[in-house]
């Protein structure tokens, strides 16, 4: 059972516009949200977090939107430039275990 | 480089081999994590290991699979008698505390890619 869902596969932005990439989860249990980079043949690395008290976290171009209600989070590229093209995996955690999503593929067009 | 250490990078293994895959955490880090990523799927959660203790095991395979984080040394993924199946990337992880509500991380190794001809 997939308790963290990210529906889009892949999106492409032109470079310079916003990217906005989205990722559902099931358990209310979690409280503690983190988005992961990766690019191909490396590993996931570290880009943002959020706490389920905050409902935004900003860090440079990279925010982060928590919906508690919804059990949905988002992450906010802006400006997207071609270097952000990677795979992005949002992650949940309640105590001790991270559950990922599938990812979503992200192009940014020069 | 202090970062999450795994190899080897790629190993190739025949049907019925034993594939070993070591990952040495982070410096002070006490817990490791170790994940799979098949082809075109997410990373998917397979063992919470600290030092000489299996934490969670739900995500390992019943059969062939096993994991150790010795009180020395680097904690092994063992696969016996690969299968073409087992084709994947291994990432390792690592975190310096449990619990992640005080906003703690994880961290990732560059990954094992194993290939099983």
């Amino acid at each position: 059972d997939q308790q963290v869902k990210q529906n889009s596969p892949s999106l492409s932005v032109q470079e310079g516009r916003i990217s906005i990439l989205n990722c559902d989860y099931t358990n209310s249990m979690f409280d503690y949200f983190l988005w992961y980079k990766k690019y191909p043949a490396e590993g996931p690395t570290f880009l943002i977090s959020i706490s389920s008290i905050k409902d935004k976290n900003e860090d440079g171009r990279f925010t982060v939107f928590l919906n508690k209600s919804a059990k949905h989070l988002s992450l906010h590229i802006v400006p997207s430039q071609p270097g952000d093209s990677a795979v992005y995996f949002c992650a949940a955690s309640a105590g001790n275990q991270f559950y990922f999503g599938t990812g979503t593929s992200l192009t940014v067009i020069p | 480089n202090a970062g999450v250490m795994q190899n080897p990078r790629h190993l190739v293994r025949r049907r019925g081999q034993e594939a070993r895959l070591r990952c040495s955490p982070m410096k002070g880090h006490s817990h490791v994590y170790w994940y799979r990523q098949l082809p075109e799927e997410g990373l998917k959660f397979m063992v919470y290991l600290q030092k000489e203790n299996i934490i969670d095991e739900s995500g390992m395979p019943k059969e062939r699979f096993s994991a150790e984080f010795p009180k020395e040394g680097p904690s092994i993924l063992r696969i016996q008698q690969v299968v073409r199946g087992d084709s994947a990337a291994y990432f390792c992880a690592s975190s310096p505390r449990t619990g992640f509500s005080s906003g703690n991380t994880i961290y990732f190794g560059e990954g094992s890619w194993l290939t099983v001809v």
